[in-house]
């Protein structure tokens, strides 16, 4: 069974740093790409970017390059979304998802990883 | 890069049909047949309802169907019930954008 499991709600205070994670279980976790997505309160979807474990290729939406860094590290099937400076507007729920096997759409997500940015 | 266009709010009573509208261009609904429908409940993760246009993954009910004319997508619900009550985001690919990929800005679907 496919399943992606995220890290646990974190509180921050404005400027800190944060790193939450994306557990691939269940599939080849090379082979496909992992995307994360933003939620703001009470807001829509965003697409924030996306990697393919593989090679480590990586792709930001404009809205998001330079204010946040995907990696993974495939030795532990895991992807990374970072922050080196947290502000409050960075305040949402975060998302990964993967594709599912033969289509482009976004077939399997995590839980969720609500992050709380507040001094 | 823009968010595909949804209604904020659709309703309807249970048993009747609805439709969700998602409006982009040619560079990205018009121009492929990547779009896909997610339905989120409160404080759950999206759901995929539809993909490629107009394919439902396994598991998913027929009461979905999904179509396309132009720079526009629909997504539409049959016999309404009461659990398909939740916001509806539409998403394509897309040529505009280094991410390839975009949301619509959803939809609440209320069943009355």
């Amino acid at each position: 069974e496919v399943q992606l499991v995220q890290s646990g709600a974190e509180v921050k205070k404005p400027g800190e740093s944060l790193k939450i994670s994306c557990k691939g279980s269940g599939y080849s976790f090379t082979s496909y790409w992992i995307g994360w997505v933003r939620q703001m309160p009470g807001k829509g979807l965003e697409w924030m970017g996306i990697i393919y474990p593989g090679d480590s290729d990586t792709r930001y939406s404009p809205s998001f390059q330079g204010q946040v860094t995907i990696s993974a590290d495939k030795s532990i099937s895991t992807a990374y979304l970072q922050w080196s400076s947290l502000k409050a507007s960075d305040t949402a729920m975060y998302y990964c998802a993967r594709p599912g096997t033969g289509t482009t759409a976004w077939d399997y997500w995590g839980q969720g990883t609500l992050v709380t940015v507040s001094s | 890069q823009s968010a595909l266009t949804q209604p904020a709010s659709v309703s309807g009573s249970p048993g009747q049909s609805i439709t969700i509208s998602c409006t982009g261009t040619s560079s990205d609904v018009g121009g492929y047949n990547y779009v896909s429908w997610y339905q989120q409940h409160p404080g759950k993760a999206p759901k995929l309802m539809i993909y490629d246009v107009s394919k439902r993954p396994s598991g998913v009910s027929n009461r979905f169907s999904g179509s396309k004319s132009g720079n526009t997508a629909s997504l539409t619900i049959s016999g309404l019930q009461a659990e398909d009550e939740a916001d509806y985001y539409c998403s394509s690919y897309t040529s505009s954008s280094t991410l390839n990929w975009v949301f619509g800005g959803g939809t609440k679907l209320t069943v009355l």
